[in-house]
């Protein structure tokens, strides 16, 4: 059964700390995986990654696929209160067509 | 300014009353899908569109349909509503199949089936 599985589902830290979220997933003749932030409206896109190996970076925000361990994780550094949210990670089925979300990792970053 | 627009953006009703949420997207995208959002369960998909008059059913359909006679809207219909689909809604839109492949997500509708 295709499946993506995020960790931890919550997480609280302080300004200024580095948080690594994690992204696991069993997919079918996987091809990509997309990671999305949901502040209090729409998932916007931070990164797609198709290659196993290479970081993509934005700012204070990484991510890195490993296609033998199949998984992700996204990075972000020196955090900041506007970090706080909903970070969700997404792999789409070989055709494109269906899309598998995770549960998503709400973020916490206080003061 | 490119956007994917839902309506109504919040809707409480009562159990067994026709609806339709409305999503409309101004990019010119071939692909559109509808998803569900509720509390430890991320987005699921309901219904995706390649093109127009092209659906099909995504995780879960039940309750649901659709349908895609323009290219720009992609409505959700609930024929007869049930608590259980009380939830956060997302409509989305993209090129498909190459290209930017990043979803456009609208701002969401609130459900709230009594």
């Amino acid at each position: 059964e295709d499946k993506v599985v995020q960790s931890p589902l919550s997480l609280v830290v302080h300004e200024g700390d580095t948080v690594t979220l994690n992204c696991s997933y069993e997919v079918t003749n996987f091809r990509s995986l997309l990671w999305y932030k949901q502040e209090k409206k729409a998932p916007t896109f931070l990164f797609m990654l198709t290659s196993s190996g290479i970081e993509k970076k934005s700012g204070r925000l990484s991510s890195i696929l490993d296609k033998k361990e199949l998984f992700s994780i996204l990075n972000i550094t020196a955090t900041q209160t506007g970090d706080s949210a909903i970070y969700l990670c997404a792999v789409p089925l070989y055709n494109f067509n269906k899309f598998y979300f995770g549960s998503g990792t709400k973020l916490n970053v206080k003061p | 300014e490119a956007q994917v627009t839902q309506n109504p953006r919040y809707l409480i009703t009562v159990t067994g009353k026709k609806l339709t949420v409305t999503c409309s997207q101004n990019m010119n995208h071939e692909y559109m899908s509808w998803y569900r959002q509720d509390p430890g369960l991320g987005l699921r998909q309901i219904y995706y569109s390649m093109n127009v008059e092209v659906t099909d059913k995504g995780d879960v359909p039940e309750g649901y349909k659709v349908s895609r006679k323009e290219k720009r809207n992609f409505p959700l219909i609930l024929e007869s509503p049930s608590p259980n689909q009380t939830s956060l809604y997302f409509c989305a839109s993209s090129t498909h199949p190459l290209g930017e492949w990043p979803q456009h997500f609208g701002d969401g509708t609130r459900l709230s089936i009594l």
